[in-house]
């Protein structure tokens, strides 16, 4: 069955730092990959999406994600963050007929 | 655009009750989706309907769960005698049948069914 690993549950950062947030797949085949966000009190919205092409996604609100298929990982990053990106960020693949995601990362942005 | 609309946005319940919550989805869309998030988990699947046809259903769906989207607009989750494990926030998704159905999948906001 596939499964999605995210690797950090909670994150902290400061205003205008770097974020990364690693994501690995166990499926070795031809991928569908996603990131979704949910802001607080919101429901879950795509973030970004990768199915073919270039491996470096650009998503909404300067987010981005670069798949890398020997690694089986799909990390999101963002350059600079904001007290705005403080949420709920989770990890998706396309199995089958349905997303199996991973269990989420909590970004909490300082300003 | 309305969103995918769930009622209702909380309930509580005693163990043992039956509990039922629907799912309006967009209304152009012909698959729907059910899913379930507990406590520092992501969304994990439960069952999916094209149109009225329910078309698979996870394991975690025990004989206690029962879906139905009987005129293939708004579905129905109900739990039959819940237990305490039921707690956990029930997510609804729609999405257009198509090459790929994932590509646009819109989330409601979720029932958050509490079992004390």
């Amino acid at each position: 069955a596939q499964s999605v690993s995210q690797h950090n549950h909670h994150v902290i950062l400061s205003e205008a730092a770097s974020l990364e947030l690693g994501c690995n797949y166990s499926y070795g085949g031809t991928v569908n990959l996603f990131w979704y966000v949910q802001y607080p009190g919101q429901h879950l919205q795509l973030l970004l999406k990768y199915f073919s092409g270039d491996p470096l996604v650009k998503g909404i609100k300067g987010f981005e994600a670069e798949f890398i298929k020997s690694k089986f990982s799909f990390n999101l990053r963002k350059p600079s963050v904001q007290w705005s990106d403080t949420a709920e960020y989770f990890c998706a693949v396309e199995y089958g007929n349905k997303l199996v995601f991973g269990a989420g990362t909590i970004l909490r942005v300082k300003s | 655009d309305t969103g995918v609309s769930q009622d209702p946005r909380h309930k509580i319940t005693k163990r043992g009750q039956n509990v039922t919550f629907r799912c309006d989805p967009i209304s152009e869309h012909n698959r729907l989706y059910w899913y379930r998030q507990t406590l520092g988990q992501g969304p994990e699947f439960l069952t999916y309907f094209q149109n009225e046809a329910q078309l698979e259903k996870s394991r975690l769906l025990s004989d206690r769960f029962s879906a139905e989207r009987p005129k293939g607009s708004f579905s129905t989750l109900e739990i039959q005698r819940t237990e305490q494990g039921d707690s956990a926030m029930y997510l609804c998704a729609s999405s257009q049948q198509g090459l790929s159905p994932m590509r646009k999948l819109f989330f409601g906001s979720g029932t958050q069914l509490s079992v004390l």
